[in-house]
């Protein structure tokens, strides 16, 4: 069965600082789909990336990346000199990706990053 | 504004009354998601439908429970009779017809308080 672990409950930093979300996952499918979101205080969900099983490939947008092992079975997120708005709760998730999938998320349980002035 | 659309916003409902959240799927999206955060938790799945058809119901529970999508108006999540145990943020997520290799778009979700 799938299951993300996100084993970072809360994290705190000061404004400025580098901080990486950790994420790793489990799944016996060979095709799959790796998905961070955003759920900042005002509670809603903010899509982030998504990233598949057959493309390694590490990616940054702005002062966000993301590296995607799959020999260690991660996918980790990096805010690079994190501002005070980057505070929330994030979420990683993986949906499987085989012919008989309903394409359903399965979410890790979140870290809460603070981020102070 | 052309997300997933959800109402209400806020719910409260006293313990035995019947709970119902609307999900209106982005323009041109035929598959909906419902998903259930319990407080301090992830999001859990409960339930996948397209037009008129429950695909999968695995996360739903067993009494109470139940979903829709009509061929036209907005998918319903109903519960019925619900316990304090039921006060949770309900999200619905949309995508388009194939979505193995789509991100799903959530709405805002409806807060669910029982009283």
């Amino acid at each position: 069965a799938q299951k993300v672990t996100q084993a970072q409950t809360e994290i705190s930093v000061v404004e400025k600082e580098d901080v990486t979300l950790d994420c790793v996952y489990e799944t016996r499918d060979t095709t799959y789909y790796l998905f961070w979101y955003k759920q900042p205080p005002s509670g809603e969900l903010v899509f982030l990336i998504r990233r598949n099983s057959f493309d390694e490939q590490n990616e940054i947008s702005g002062r966000y990346s993301w590296n995607f092992q799959k020999s260690t079975s991660s996918f980790n997120f990096t805010i690079t000199a994190s501002q005070v708005v980057d505070s929330a709760v994030y979420f990683c998730a993986i949906r499987e990706g085989g012919s008989s999938n309903t394409g359903k998320l399965i979410f890790g349980q979140g870290t809460t990053l603070q981020v102070k002035p | 504004n052309a997300g997933v659309m959800q109402n209400p916003r806020h719910l409260v409902r006293r313990r035995g009354q019947e709970a119902r959240l609307r999900c209106s799927p982005m323009k041109g999206h035929s598959h909906v998601y419902w998903y259930r955060q319990l407080p301090e938790e992830g999001l859990k799945f409960m339930v996948y439908l397209q037009k008129e058809n429950i695909i999968d119901e695995s996360g739903m529970p067993k009494e109470r429970f139940s979903a829709e999508f009509p061929k036209e108006g907005p998918s319903i999540l109903r519960i019925q009779q619900v316990v304090r145990g039921d006060s949770a943020a309900y999200f619905c997520a949309s995508s388009p017809a194939d979505s193995r290799n789509q991100p799903q778009h959530f709405g805002d979700g409806t807060r669910l308080s029982i009283l």
